[in-house]
């Protein structure tokens, strides 16, 4: 599975959009990205995947690059509870081999 | 369930003795996995259920872990010998073999070795 970079560290107001992004310049063509992020003292949560089209759902939206090296999660409103560490993951769909997790950016939503 | 279920919730132990940790995954979810984090750390992968054949059991750090899932289902993991450096948050995670494969994971066992 390919090796993701990210920033170790963000912040964001609360109310407005968060951005996270993500480094996956080694990407393979059938290989998705995935994120996750792990609130304190609780297990990761799925947040959304993606293989090359723009996805949205309830959560959030993830933006991949055309040339799939680079993609950008955004949170349209942050609020507190969104603080956490968040984790992009790449791998094969249906992989159901170990998902890494590398150390993430941890994401502190201001008031 | 509706979720993936973990217990116990928390463990405290003594140092040499063995622990037994439990998994009940989401029904369906032929997948499942095990993680630990210690304190401040990432997640480190420990090992892979497929059914109950374990296919890649790369991430256990010693021949004191071990780990058997019966009837597609419910997982142990098992500590032998408990070290002081076995205490971590141990994860467990579920997921379907089709389709895009997201894992969803437990709460959690919180063990702790005094």
């Amino acid at each position: 599975d390919a090796k993701t970079t990210q920033p170790p560290s963000m912040d964001c107001a609360e109310g407005r959009a968060a951005n996270l992004p993500c480094n996956h310049s080694t990407i393979s063509g059938n290989e998705y990205v995935y994120w996750y992020r792990q609130i304190h003292s609780q297990g990761p949560q799925y947040i959304i995947h993606g293989l090359k089209n723009n996805e949205t759902n309830e959560m959030a939206s993830l933006i991949i690059t055309e040339d799939r090296k680079s993609s950008t999660l955004i949170l349209p409103h942050a609020t507190l509870r969104d603080t956490a560490v968040y984790y992009c993951i790449v791998r094969v769909a249906g992989n159901t081999g170990k998902l890494i997790f590398g150390q993430g950016t941890t994401l502190q939503v201001k008031p | 369930g509706a979720g993936v279920s973990q217990s116990p919730s928390n463990k405290v132990t003594e140092k040499g003795k063995d622990v037994e940790l439990r998994c009940d995954p989401i029904s369906g979810h032929t997948a499942l996995y095990w993680y630990r984090q210690s304190l401040g750390q990432g997640l480190e992968f420990l090992i892979y259920f497929q059914g109950n054949s374990a296919p890649d059991k790369s991430g256990l750090p010693s021949d004191r872990f071990s780990a058997e899932r019966t009837g597609g289902s419910v997982s142990t993991l098992t500590i032998q010998r408990t070290q002081q450096e076995d205490s971590a948050v141990y994860l467990c995670a579920s997921s379907l073999l089709e389709g895009a494969g997201e894992a969803f994971f437990g709460q959690g066992t919180r063990l702790t070795v005094v």
